[in-house]
Order: structure tokens, then sequence, then C-alpha cells
């Protein structure tokens, strides 16, 4: 089974230039997630889409950044401009989100994440 | 934002000796989840432990969850140079996966 595919793996663009990602997810994995990861630490959520529905955009810089999902399945991600302080790894990762039984579900499992998109700006 | 909290922030050790790492969190949790990653690489799933579970196993893997500390520890038992890599624990709550910082485990030959 393919897992999740993202490209560009490296990219290397100036500031104020357009840049965007592409992530495929898993087949059959109703939820899509793009993290941002700067050096040492942690992914930090960018914007979360279940099928086609962006449900969790909070963290996403809305003046520079935008994404897509287009029948719910591929992704895209897109900075314009771009600046120097977003030189970092975007990371795709893609789940299979049960549909909601009386309340939260304590079994939502794990993510499946891409090899990640490495930027650079200059 | 970053909920969950690993300690140390490095962890270096020779092959055949246990690596514990540990994880605080803030919030109250679904469940609570363990990945790593190789360097350049994405992060990999390895272990998952429900609000209502204390301790998990996996291989080599020992997870314990203590929600009335807010904390999570993994245990590598018997580690291996390839266990080299940096791991997150990853808090859910609702839909939401939050990732701590990450420890960096280094496993010398």
């Amino acid at each position: 089974e393919a897992g999740v595919v993202q490209s560009p793996r490296y990219k290397i663009i100036e500031k104020k230039q357009p840049v965007a990602f592409w992530c495929n997810p898993i087949s059959g994995h109703n939820t899509l997630y793009w993290y941002l990861q700067n050096l040492g630490q942690g992914p930090e959520l960018l914007i979360r889409y279940e099928n086609e529905e962006a449900v969790d955009d909070s963290q996403l810089p809305k003046d520079r950044f935008s994404a897509e999902r287009l029948k719910g399945v591929d992704s895209t991600l897109k900075i314009q401009p771009a600046e120097l302080g977003d030189s970092a790894v975007y990371l795709c990762a893609s789940s299979f989100t049960p549909p909601l039984a009386g309340g939260q579900n304590a079994n939502t499992g794990e993510l499946f994440f891409g090899e990640g998109s490495r930027l650079t700006v200059l | 934002s970053q909920q969950g909290e690993e300690d140390p922030q490095a962890l270096s050790i020779q092959e055949g000796e246990n690596a514990t790492m540990n994880c605080s969190y803030k919030t109250s949790i679904n469940n609570l989840q363990w990945y790593r990653q190789n360097s350049g690489r994405g992060l990999v799933h390895l272990i998952l432990i429900r609000s209502n579970e204390r301790e998990k196993h996996s291989g080599r893997l020992r997870v314990t969850l203590d929600t009335s500390k807010k904390s999570s520890s993994l245990l590598i038992t018997a580690s291996r140079a390839a266990d080299t890599a940096s791991y997150f624990c990853a808090t859910r709550s609702n839909y939401k996966l939050t990732f701590g910082k990450g420890t960096l485990l280094t496993v010398n030959p």
C-alpha cells in the first residue's frame, strides 16, 4: 500500500516568491493534515480537512497561506508571498476518522505522515 | 501551540541499554501517542494509549499513562543503534492531535 506522498521534497526560493506543496494521502483516508515543523521542534498543525471541508484552520496564517483539498483527496498548500521565516519542513499526514457515535471517539488513531517538503527562503 | 513537553530534550546511551522518555501535558485527552522521526524523514507512529489505559506494550516499547499527573513515559528496552531518532509524544483531544517538542535519542554502538 502506498504511503502519503508529498512533493517537492526540497524547494529553495527567494523571499516574496510563491511556492506550492502537494500531498496525496493514503487511499481511503478521509482526514488530511498539514503541519509545519521548525528545526528542533515538534510539528504544529496548520490545517485539518475532513473530506473536502477545512474543519480546523485556526493556525493557518491566512494573509499569505492558502490550502485546498478538491474532491476530498489530494491537497495543495500555497504560500504567497514567502517570507524568510517560512523556512521549515511542511508535513502532510492522513488518517481515517470513523463517524462520531454518541460522543467523542477515544479510538481515533494514528496519523500517517509523508516525508515532508523542506522549504528554504533566501 | 504545543501541549506535550518531552523530557529530557536529548538522551545519549549505549547500545543494549534502556531508554526512558517522559511526556507531560496540560489538558484532558482522549489518547496519547508516541511517534519516531529519523533525521530528514517524516514521523512514524509507534504506539497509542487510551485515556482509560495505564500501560501498553509493543515489542521493545512500553508506554505508561498517568492521567492524574498528566504524564506519560516511553521505555525502549535493549536499545539498538537504529533506534537513534527524535521521539515525540502527541496528545489527542477531541479530533486535534498536538505534538511536543521531542526527545533526541542517540544510541551509540
